[in-house]
């Protein structure tokens, strides 16, 4: 099955927000609320920063958001810090035979 | 809570490897537990979930017909029997819990540190 759909790059300067979109189908992002965002820096683990379209797990800064429409779900992250340079990945439920699909993974720059 | 992958390493194209995880800190078969990887510079994919009881198997296409995903609650432990490895299998396969007992939904929220696999001639 297709990746979900994300932005190659994004790029914003300390301080600003940014927004990385996660463009799926009726079959994944638009049919469940079950989205996650997951953040991963150079030679670690993923991080699990937004679990079911906008909920964040305790010890993640309130600067991340999550939000979605229709096929869409989106990540923003508020007042950009140097730390949050890093690879950010969506990822939904599917009702294909494969129930979780990931999107191609978007890196952040902070300039 | 930690997750400690072991089994990865060098195979030929067409031979096996198995991966193991084990968990610690939390109350294993609470959980539904996946192996998530991630190829050298790569995106993340998906390649299996077990559900708490190991009542639902589910297998990425990629990987189905090849790939055993199993636990053992006792001894909270999973693992990923992979056989007729390709080339295209090589990657780190992340051992990762799910926030429920269920595949969906599919939240992961620890990971291990990841093993990695290698299929070379």
């Amino acid at each position: 099955q297709s990746a979900l759909t994300q932005p190659v790059s994004v790029s914003g300067s300390p301080g600003q927000s940014i927004t990385i979109s996660c463009t799926g189908s009726s079959s994944d992002v638009g049919g469940y609320n079950y989205v996650s965002w997951y953040q991963q820096h150079p030679g670690e683990a993923p991080k699990l920063l937004i679990y079911e379209v906008s909920n964040r797990p305790s010890g993640v800064s309130s600067r991340f958001s999550g939000s979605k429409s229709a096929n869409t779900a989106s990540l923003t992250i508020s007042g950009l810090q140097a730390e949050d340079e890093a690879h950010y990945f969506c990822s939904s439920y599917t009702s294909n035979s494969s129930p979780v699909v990931f999107g191609g993974g978007t890196r952040l720059t902070v300039l | 809570v930690q997750l400690v992958e072991s089994g990865g390493g060098l195979a030929q194209p067409g031979r096996s490897l198995r991966l193991s995880c084990v968990g610690f800190g939390f109350t294993f078969d609470d959980h539904a537990m996946h192996w998530v990887r991630q190829a050298p510079g790569k995106g993340l994919e998906w390649v299996s979930g077990i559900s708490w009881n190991s009542g639902t198997l589910a297998y990425a296409e990629s990987v189905k017909g090849r790939f055993t995903i199993s636990r053992d609650n006792a001894k909270n432990s999973l693992n990923l029997q992979m056989d007729s490895l390709r080339l295209d299998d090589m990657a780190f396969y992340y051992c990762t819990r799910s926030t429920f007992g269920t595949l969906a939904p599919p939240d992961f929220d620890y990971w291990g540190q990841g093993t990695l696999v290698t299929v070379s001639s």
